[in-house]
């Protein structure tokens, strides 16, 4: 099973600012990375997949990177509605997914 | 539009077997696979197994083997997933999810959830 791991698992920043979040599998996934969004007693939603493909409707200041076993989420100014958790998944070994433990976004 | 609409809520005794729907609409429900997530209170993401409609074929995660089954209703374009055998520790949003054209592991649609509670 590939294990995926996510720092920090807190992040705290104010609005306008950059917030850099990142995964890492222990083993190799290639760019079957993909990352949600999830605000409390919501589902989550896609934002990226492919690494560093925007799902629809996904604004730009969100854009990911990386390959192998090291990923970054960038949200470049963050606004008052992206303050929620995220989640890192991969998605290489079919159809064994597997999911990060998440960061969460909060207010400074 | 898609759509993945879930059962309702249910409250279970430790050793007992639960039953959640996901019926699909705005799509061809055969054409793409049903993943199975779940998330405890406060908790991350957790895979439970995924089942293709088309063929009935599932597959299930390793903590769940022996204890889960996945069909579906081609006709009502509706999944079930039965977990048997409940324990408190199964108590958490269980979430049905479809994925993309041509990435059925990207899960692009996520049902409401449904919350199943285990307690004595």
């Amino acid at each position: 099973e590939i294990v995926m791991t996510q720092s920090p698992a807190t992040l705290s920043v104010s609005p306008g600012e950059r917030a850099t979040l990142s995964c890492r599998a222990s083993q190799s996934v290639g760019v079957n990375l993909a990352w949600y969004q999830q605000k409390p007693g919501q589902a989550p939603r896609l934002l990226i997949y492919g690494a560093s493909t925007r799902a629809t409707d996904i604004p730009a200041r969100f854009s990911g990177s990386g390959s192998g076993t090291a990923f970054t989420l960038t949200i470049s100014s963050l606004q008052s509605e992206d303050f929620a958790v995220y989640y890192c998944q991969q998605y290489n070994t079919w159809p064994a997914l597997s999911f990060g433990g998440g960061t969460k976004v909060e207010i400074k | 539009q898609v759509q993945l609409v879930q059962s309702g809520a249910e409250v279970k005794k430790p050793g007992a077997s639960v039953r959640v729907s996901c019926r699909a609409s705005g799509y061809t429900f055969t054409n793409f696979d049903i993943t199975w997530v779940r998330q405890a209170t406060g908790q991350g993401l957790e895979l439970v197994g995924w089942m293709s409609p088309k063929s009935g074929h599932t597959g299930y995660a390793q903590n769940f083997r022996g204890r889960v089954t996945m069909t579906r209703n081609t006709t009502t374009s509706t999944a079930y997933m039965d977990l048997s055998s409940l324990k408190s520790e199964d108590t958490a949003v269980y979430y049905c999810t479809r994925g993309l054209t041509g990435q059925q592991l990207v899960l692009v649609y996520w049902g409401q959830g449904t919350l199943v509670t285990v307690s004595s």
